[in-house]
């Protein structure tokens, strides 16, 4: 059956640390895979789209890299702060046309300053 | 500012009843998605559509319906049909597929 697993509910860093979260995932063929944060009580705010034939893309202090061949992603957070405190979702898109995405359960990360 | 706005924020429905909630956009998007979310958990797709007077259905469409007969609004009716309703709403829009979405605020629906 499909999957998606996000690496381990919590995570805690020390501020100024590399924050890295994974998102696995298996039985797809995703055409692009996207990360979003989210606040709590809040609605997830888009961060960062990866599309299949890209291996990573950067945005201010954010990375994403995709690996079909292993059917993973990675988010990196360099130089993280308390303000990044926040759950963290990826989600898969496996057809251009269709854009429905699937989201994984997300990832908590806390940053401790 | 162009945004998503989902009303109402807090929504309580008694057993049996059918409620709607309201979903609109003025970002000009052509898709929009219904996702509910329970506690601890990530987003399940409910319906979606990608263009007026056409939508499909998500994973979880059982006991929900919706309409697309405007660009700017995708409401959803959770009907009695809908044995836990009790859950957390999120709308959002996509300039089209293969772009990232925006959310609303969300609503937070309670059965009393």
């Amino acid at each position: 059956s499909q999957k998606i697993e996000q690496n381990s509910e919590a995570l805690n860093i020390q501020e100024g640390k590399t924050a890295t979260l994974t998102c696995n995932y298996t039985n797809y063929s995703p055409a692009y895979l996207q990360w979003y944060r989210q606040d709590p009580g809040r609605g997830p705010v888009f961060l960062l789209l990866i599309r299949e034939n890209e291996k990573e893309k950067r945005k201010e202090r954010l990375k994403v890299t995709f690996d079909t061949t292993l059917k993973q992603s990675l988010f990196h957070i360099t130089a993280s702060q308390p303000a990044d405190s926040a759950t963290y979702l990826c989600a898969l898109a496996v057809n251009t046309n269709a854009g429905k995405s699937t989201f994984g359960d997300g990832t908590t990360l806390t940053v401790k300053p | 500012d162009g945004g998503i706005t989902q009303s109402p924020k807090y929504l309580f429905r008694k057993e049996g009843q059918n409620v709607t909630l309201s979903c609109e956009q003025n970002l000009n998007h052509d898709a929009m998605y219904w996702y509910r979310q329970d506690p601890g958990q990530g987003l399940r797709l409910i319906y979606y559509s990608q263009i007026v007077n056409d939508f499909q259905k998500g994973d979880i469409a059982e006991g929900y319906s919706v309409s697309r007969e405007k660009k700017e609004s995708f409401p959803l009716t959770v009907t009695s049909a809908q044995k836990n309703p009790t859950a957390f709403y999120l709308c959002a829009s996509s300039r089209t597929a293969g772009f990232g979405y925006t959310f609303g605020s969300g609503t937070r629906l309670t059965v009393v």
